[in-house]
């Protein structure tokens, strides 16, 4: 079974920190997404890296970057976090086809 | 651009009823559909797809989705619910980007299951 983690369930953070949230898969899957998870809203894309150190904007990219220096690792930073950064974020992986496997998400709060 | 609308934000059931969970999308030549669940806490997980062939697609845990193209629907059924199908289901649609393939989420839609 493909298996995707995330470093942390649930984190608080204080406005103005620098946040890190890690994604690890372990099926050699050359995509991997970070989604951020609003009630009301989905599921949007934050950032898409299809290869180790390639990364592609997704449609709310603004507050966040992101690193891949591994194939297996996805970084999700938020340099100063803010309090609209409060969110659940989710990781995916793909191998390039149409199904993405989702890790069990990370439920940040700053205050 | 793709889009995807769940015309239903909540949908309460008792236990045993049947459910239909509605998505519509944009219009496109090729179009590959997704309905994927989160139950509490937890990731998401998928439950069909529909890539190409029948319209009638069966999935996990009893439920299937029907494609159609005319409607541009692509609602999720299943003819007798469980107090354990409590979730958020999504539905959702691939859109190409110049380096791969990206999912486009609809809103989400709470199916509560009462006893």
């Amino acid at each position: 079974d493909v298996k995707v983690t995330q470093s942390s369930r649930y984190l608080v953070k204080r406005t103005g920190e620098k946040v890190f949230l890690e994604c690890v898969q372990d099926m050699d899957h050359e995509n991997m997404f970070w989604y951020r998870q609003d009630p009301g809203l989905g599921l949007r894309l934050i950032y898409f890296s299809y290869d180790v150190k390639m990364k592609e904007k997704g449609d709310i990219p603004e507050g966040y970057s992101v690193s891949r220096e591994k194939k297996e690792r996805f970084s999700l930073i938020l340099e100063s976090a803010s309090t609209n950064q409060t969110s659940m974020y989710l990781c995916a992986s793909t191998s390039g086809g149409y199904e993405q496997y989702f890790g069990p998400g990370t439920r940040l709060t700053v205050t | 651009a793709q889009s995807v609308t769940q015309l239903d934000s909540q949908v309460p059931v008792f236990e045993e009823a049947p459910v239909e969970l509605r998505c519509n999308y944009s219009s496109s030549v090729s179009v590959y559909l997704f309905w994927y669940v989160q139950y509490p806490n937890q990731g998401l997980q998928l439950l069909l797809k529909y890539l190409s062939g029948s319209t009638l697609v069966k999935g996990i845990n009893g439920f299937e989705a029907e494609f159609n193209k005319s409607q541009t629907s692509f609602h999720l059924r299943k003819p007798s619910v469980h107090i354990s199908d409590t979730a958020e289901y999504f539905c959702a649609v691939i859109t190409a980007m110049e380096y791969g393939n990206k999912l486009v989420f609809g809103a989400g839609t709470i199916l509560r299951v009462k006893s």
